[in-house]
């Protein structure tokens, strides 16, 4: 049973380009979370979703980030515009339920630089 | 809002000693959860503990929590230089959400 699979790993862009990273969950679990981690950090929760429904964004800033878990396919996360500091890495996590009691399963995460 | 506070934020230990962590927390939580971080890599989960237990074990790992303080500790027996990574505890309240601490820093010298 293959673990939840992040790509790239490594994503270097330049100030005002868009990033795009996805997450594949572990197999059977439909609820995927994204969290941001920067250095000398713990992670901070971003976003939570399942199939086709964001959940609780509260932790995505307003602008340039936005979420979707479609029906197909594995969720993106994307960052609009990207500016230094969302240079960070970014890790997304899977659980097979509401995840409220529940573990969830963390990705190996995607480095993001923003030069 | 940042929930759990872990410290010490590093610790350095020999190989063979214990190593202890501490987190606390400031708002209610359904369960509190270990987790471990190698340089540069993702989170393994060790360990999750609800809040109506006050320990539990797994392999060298043990872990106890105290709602009434609101705090939990990581012991590590006996430890091996692979046990040298970042640990973060976080909690779960009311949502789904993970909320996590800044980390301890452990380092294992063979």
């Amino acid at each position: 049973n293959a673990g939840v699979m992040q790509n790239p790993r490594h994503l270097v862009r330049r100030r005002g380009q868009e990033a795009r990273l996805r997450c594949s969950p572990m197999k059977g679990h439909s609820h995927v979370y994204w969290y941001r981690q920067l250095p000398e950090e713990g992670l901070k929760f971003m976003v939570y979703l399942q199939k086709e429904n964001i959940i609780d964004e509260s932790g995505m800033p307003k602008e340039r980030f936005s979420a979707e878990f479609p029906k197909e396919g594995p969720s993106i996360l994307r960052i609009q515009q990207v500016v230094r500091g969302d240079s960070a890495a970014y890790f997304c996590a899977s659980s097979p339920s509401n995840g409220r009691d529940d573990t969830q399963y963390f990705g190996p995460g995607t480095r993001l630089t923003v030069l | 809002s940042q929930q759990g506070e872990e410290d010490p934020q590093a610790l350095s230990i020999q190989e063979g000693e214990n190593a202890t962590m501490n987190c606390s927390y400031k708002t209610s939580i359904n369960n509190l959860q270990w987790y471990r971080q190698n340089s540069g890599r993702g989170l393994v989960h060790l360990i999750l503990i609800r809040s109506n237990e006050r320990e539990k074990h797994s392999g060298r790992l043990r872990v106890t929590l105290d709602t009434s303080k609101k705090s939990s500790s990581l012991l590590i027996t006996a430890s091996r230089a692979a046990d040298t990574a970042s640990y973060f505890c976080a909690t779960q309240g009311g949502s789904e959400k993970l909320v996590f601490g800044k980390g301890t820093k452990l380092t294992v010298n063979p």
